[in-house]
């Protein structure tokens, strides 16, 4: 178990809808990651918070948007969501942020868009 | 940006000995770390070189080559349970964030 927890495991939805997908980082960890991984891109890097301040940016399509919260949990904001957007999507949180601290993932939320 | 070559997929049977090999970008590199994720689970971290040379862990190596731009990862005494996919994302900029997983190795070990 990584303490990381992510909610919900699974997620169906339709075309040109809105879904919010949360992450819980583990216990100390400041930074929080998202990432998205489909068979043809592989674990693609979405975004970083740390300490509630968004900290890098990679592949997030614009009507994905992302937030870290005080508490440090962190939500993930999909809308007109579109079949390609189907993935399992992993939050990973750090200790710092740094390059040399281990990231720990979750066990991801499984998307499915019909 | 950052870019990382591995072979996609390796194949070994159960007791050999397997090294997974990847090469980087050097610009802005700061190390390169190894995950493996087993089908339909999270990654999870194995090992994170920064300077040149072989970290060991248990059965699994990890050995870097800033000349070189290239490291691998060494599997030993394969067990099944070792079939996964393999990571080696580089650090760059300093940030985790800039972690570039690409589409990894996927290790199958035979009986």
């Amino acid at each position: 178990d990584s303490g990381v927890t992510q909610t919900p495991k699974h997620l169906i939805t339709a075309t040109g809808q809105r879904v919010t997908l949360r992450c819980s980082p583990r216990s100390g960890d400041l930074s929080v990651y998202w990432y998205q991984q489909s068979l043809d891109q592989g674990l693609q890097f979405l975004i970083q918070y740390y300490n509630g301040e968004e900290r890098a940016k990679g592949n997030i399509l614009e009507r994905f948007s992302a937030q870290q919260f005080p508490d440090l949990h962190s939500e993930l904001n999909l809308s007109s969501l579109e079949l390609g957007d189907s993935a399992l999507y992993f939050c990973a949180s750090s200790r710092e942020g740094l390059y040399n601290s281990p990231l720990h993932f979750g066990n991801g939320t499984r998307l499915t868009v019909t | 940006g950052q870019s990382l070559e591995q072979p996609s997929e390796v194949t070994a049977v159960e007791g050999a000995i397997v090294q997974i090999n990847c090469t980087y970008q050097t610009s802005g590199f700061y190390g390169l770390s190894w995950y493996q994720q087993h089908d339909g689970g999270a990654p999870t971290f194995l090992s994170y070189n920064a300077l040149d040379g072989l970290e060991e862990t248990g059965r699994f190596s990890s050995f870097l080559s800033r000349s070189d731009s290239y490291g691998y990862l060494l599997l030993q005494e394969l067990q099944m349970k070792d079939s996964a996919s393999y990571f080696c994302p580089g650090s760059y900029g300093g940030s985790q964030g800039n972690l570039i997983f690409g589409k990894g190795t996927k290790l199958s070990v035979k009986p």
